[in-house]
């Protein structure tokens, strides 16, 4: 299982966003991935195994953490990083997504 | 350019049978497992099953077991998902995904297909 923090986040354009991921049991960082997810459209990788961000992803993204704790890290908001954002883990052959957090203009 | 792209889907009664389609195209498909991730309204992502490349290694869901059945054509570029005994809670947004062969992550999704099941 894995649990995202908080469920919604507001804040404002410029401000710096952190979002946790808590797994219920440690798992190997290789296994840790993050998306963006805007309504209407496709999901977007943003980082592989806890902290490489994929192709094409600002380095205003990103990814940390190990065993049962991980963040993701927008350093600093511009419009279009208001969305949901999801965690994925990967654990004996089966894939898990946290229940999202919403990140909301203040 | 990468691009995933579902058809199939529609409305379909409880009970009734509905197959997805993938088309992939813009990387070297062998190269990726490939899977299904649907999304419930108003509710997060939940993967369903995936399929590696050579078509002989499954994994699903086990909300989805015994009643859902992925493949694909390596020939053709295309990754399908039969859905049998469907459900209300079966109702969402299907997205397919590729991950690279070893990879643990979905690195290319498609743009989704909605499938609703009610009377």
């Amino acid at each position: 299982v894995l649990a995202q923090s908080p469920g919604t986040l507001s804040l404002s354009p410029g401000e710096r966003a952190t979002l946790s991921c808590r797994a219920s049991r440690s798992i190997s960082s290789s296994y840790l991935a993050w998306y963006q997810h805007k309504p209407g459209q496709a999901p977007r990788l943003l980082i592989y195994a806890t902290s490489n961000r994929a192709t094409g992803i600002p380095d205003k993204f990103s990814g940390s953490g190990s065993g049962t704790d991980f963040t993701l890290t927008i350093s600093s908001l511009e419009p279009e990083d208001f969305a949901v954002y999801y965690c994925q883990q990967y654990s004996r052959s089966l894939y898990t997504f946290g229940q999202g957090t919403k990140l909301e203009i203040k | 350019e990468v691009q995933l792209v579902e058809s199939g889907g529609g409305l379909i009664q409880p009970g009734g049978s509905l197959r997805l389609a993938c088309a992939a195209s813009g990387f070297t498909f062998v190269d990726y497992a490939m899977h299904w991730v649907r999304q419930a309204p108003g509710k997060g992502l939940e993967w369903v099953s995936g399929i590696n490349w050579r078509a002989d290694h499954i994994d699903q869901a086990d909300s989805v077991k015994g009643r859902f059945t992925i493949s694909r054509d390596n020939a053709k570029n295309f990754l399908y998902l039969q859905m049998n005994s469907l459900g209300p809670e079966d109702t969402g947004f299907y997205y397919c995904a590729a991950g690279r062969t070893l990879s643990y992550h979905f690195a290319f999704w498609g743009q989704g297909r909605l499938v609703t099941v009610s009377s």
